[in-house]
């Protein structure tokens, strides 16, 4: 069964930590993407890789960084974390085909103090 | 630009009626639509896709849709629900286009409630 699994179900930080949440999956994908996910707004994509060491901006970088040192990891880092970045935290990958679906994790639900 | 719309927040269906969930697209292209399922407190699950051909796509958990370019519409359809249908439904966008973004762009979902 493929699997894309998220370091976390639920987080509690406070304001100024620094945050990192883990997404590995283990399906030989390309691509792997980080979305967040709030009450009627959907899903918003933050950042996404297509290698590694490659990355881009999606619609809401802003407050966020991101890391893939290798292809099956990639890791979203809340530099300072600050109470507007409570929400559901998801990881996504596909392979670069456009016609492939993406597999989602579970959700790291973080609340920010 | 790729762009999807899910008209309705909510839909409302009792077990055991025909049950359609809305979609509807904007591509430059042709496009690659897709529709994923979300438990509470659970990540995406793939549902179904349409690529090319057959304009019937059926998919997981008795689950199909309809692919209408004249209508640039991609509803959720499945002939009696069920009360474990309940859950959120995205529906997402990719455009063949060449140079097109190879991100989908997803609509901001639709929960389904199915009563007893």
């Amino acid at each position: 069964d493929v699997k894309v699994t998220q370091s976390s179900r639920y987080l509690v930080k406070r304001t100024g930590e620094k945050v990192f949440l883990e997404c590995v999956q283990d399906m030989d994908h390309e691509n792997m993407f980080w979305y967040r996910q709030d009450p009627g707004l959907g899903l918003r994509l933050i950042y996404f890789s297509y290698d590694v060491k490659m990355k881009e901006k999606g619609d809401i970088p802003e407050g966020y960084s991101v890391s893939r040192e290798k292809k099956e990891r990639f890791s979203l880092i809340l530099e300072s974390a600050s109470t507007n970045q409570t929400s559901m935290y998801l990881c996504a990958s596909s392979t670069l085909t456009g016609s492939s679906e993406q597999f989602f994790g579970p959700g790291t639900r973080l609340t920010v103090l | 630009a790729q762009s999807v719309a899910q008209p309705e927040d909510q839909v409302n269906v009792a077990e055991g009626n025909p049950l359609t969930v809305k979609c509807t697209y904007s591509v430059s292209g042709n496009p690659y639509l897709f529709w994923y399922v979300q438990y509470p407190n659970r990540g995406l699950q793939f549902l179904l896709k349409y690529i090319t051909g057959d304009n019937l796509v059926k998919g997981s958990y008795g689950f199909e849709a309809e692919f209408n370019k004249s209508q640039t519409s991609f509803h959720l359809k499945k002939p009696s629900a069920l009360v474990s249908d309940s859950a959120l439904y995205f529906c997402a966008v990719r455009d063949m286009k060449a140079g097109g973004s190879y991100i989908p762009t997803f609509g901001r979902g639709t929960s389904l409630i199915v009563h007893p």
